[in-house]
């Protein structure tokens, strides 16, 4: 079955200090891959996206995810944390060229604190 | 400036009643989405419309009814046969919806609906 699994449900980090959110996926097919970003009460905004090529992509805001094909996962790093980072983060996957279906499959999102 | 407007932002629906949110979008894309997200659940696909004048049935659409009849616009009826209506609502669209790039999906900022 096609899922996508963040295992941290909540995480608090310190201002400066690095970030590394995780997902693993499981999906039959060539996956493309994205991170969004939710502030409370808001929608969702997309961070980062990965369809091909280079396994380590850069997004907005100074955040990067690295596709590690081997290990099903595409986790999402930060080298510096700032305070309004503090926000609700979901790795979805979709389906690739070829895909039968145009649905994305959500994580059940990480919730990201940030101690001064 | 382009987006996807989400109307009302507070709904409240009484027993017995249905009430239907808003979502339009001025990006010109042909595919249209809507989500439920409640707590610790992330987001989960009521129905999606690829085109107009055409919809399907997500994972959970039980309860609810769409129409596209134009291009801009995909509103969601909650009807009173859904019996745990309260949770935040989104909608989304994407150029279109074939797999790869053109399913990128960008969100409108949400109705929240609550059970007087």
């Amino acid at each position: 079955a096609q899922s996508v699994t963040q295992p941290d449900i909540h995480i608090t980090v310190s201002e400066g200090a690095s970030l590394e959110l995780r997902c693993n996926y499981s999906y039959g097919a060539t996956p493309y891959l994205f991170w969004y970003v939710q502030s409370p009460g808001q929608g969702l905004q997309l961070l980062l996206k990965y369809f091909s090529g280079d396994t380590l992509v850069q997004g907005i805001k100074g955040f990067e995810a690295e596709f590690k094909r081997s290990q099903s996962s595409f986790n999402l790093r930060k080298p510096s944390v700032h305070w309004s980072d503090a926000a609700e983060y979901f790795c979805a996957v979709g389906g690739g060229y070829g895909g039968a279906t145009n649905k994305l499959i959500f994580g059940t999102g990480t919730l990201l604190a940030v101690q001064p | 400036d382009g987006g996807i407007t989400q109307s009302p932002k507070y709904l409240f629906r009484k027993e017995g009643q249905n009430v239907t949110l808003s979502c339009e979008q001025n990006l010109n894309h042909d595919a249209m989405y809507w989500y439920r997200q409640d707590p610790g659940q992330g987001l989960r696909l009521i129905y999606y419309s690829q085109i107009v004048n055409d919809f399907q049935k997500g994972d959970i659409a039980e309860g609810y009814s769409v129409s596209r009849e134009k291009k801009e616009s995909f509103p969601l009826t909650v009807t009173s046969a859904q019996k745990n209506p309260t949770a935040f609502y989104l909608c989304a669209s994407s150029i279109d919806s074939g797999g790869g790039p053109k399913n990128i999906q960008y969100f409108g900022a949400g109705t929240r609906l609550s059970v007087l």
